[in-house]
């Protein structure tokens, strides 16, 4: 059954603009971690953001956020002000507690357009 | 501070032969996971190597194996290659962390092209 679960297979932003990239996820475990990477064009996996199932705030990283609605099992990324760079793949990720690796949504293709 | 490495970075082979990725990880990092990206697609994990053994193996056959060294560095080896292994190949590296949130650290990657 798939883990993570991305709608959006697409998404434009106009420069500046903030812009919300859903997830959804499915655990049965109560302690599991939530990441957030950026893939930009050459392939290199960019670490964005961490958001821990018993953190009771939203995790932060300068322009970035995470909406975690854990009733919903939803970590949304929100990234303010977008700029031109951010045109990238993004991929959620989960990682349970007992598991050794990470399970990855099919990704959003975000474009900033100027 | 030197980040993942990996090479090389680019590899064209022809069906049947085998190929040997390399990795090193993050300075302070002993673990060592690989993932495979086909085209348009989220990263599938292969396995996770620490101290010097599998620790944890995904839905990949045996013709996928791996081996890490004592200086945490692995390798990442494909025999009797097909068409459809042609992908992406990320290797990532984590420090020893607390359960889920142990961040992994992913290198550039190895565009393998199998014709």
């Amino acid at each position: 059954a798939q883990k993570i679960t991305q709608t959006q297979p697409g998404m434009f932003v106009q420069e500046k603009e903030a812009v919300t990239l859903d997830c959804t996820y499915d655990t049965s475990d109560q302690s599991y971690g939530l990441f957030w990477y950026k893939q930009p064009s050459s392939g290199e996996m960019i670490f964005l953001i961490y958001q821990g199932s018993y953190d009771e705030q939203n995790a932060t990283e300068g322009r970035y956020s995470l909406n975690f609605q854990k009733a919903r099992k939803s970590a949304n990324l929100v990234i303010s002000a977008s700029q031109l760079g951010d045109s990238a793949m993004y991929f959620c990720a989960m990682r349970e507690f007992y598991g050794q690796n990470f399970v990855f949504g099919p990704g959003t293709r975000l474009s900033v357009l100027p | 501070d030197a980040g993942v490495t990996q090479s090389p970075t680019h590899l064209i082979k022809t069906r049947g032969q085998q190929v040997t990725l390399r990795c090193s990880p993050k300075s302070g990092h002993d673990t060592v996971s690989w993932y495979q990206q086909a085209l348009g697609q989220g990263p599938q994990f292969i396995f996770q190597y620490y101290e010097e053994e599998e620790r944890q193996r995904g839905n990949f056959p045996d013709r996928f194996s791996g081996h890490q060294f004592p200086n945490y560095s692995s390798e990442l080896n494909v025999n009797a290659l097909l068409l459809g292994d042609s992908a992406l190949y990320l290797c990532a590296s984590s420090a020893p962390g607390t359960g889920a949130q142990e961040t992994q650290y992913f290198g550039p990657g190895t565009r393998l092209l199998v014709l």
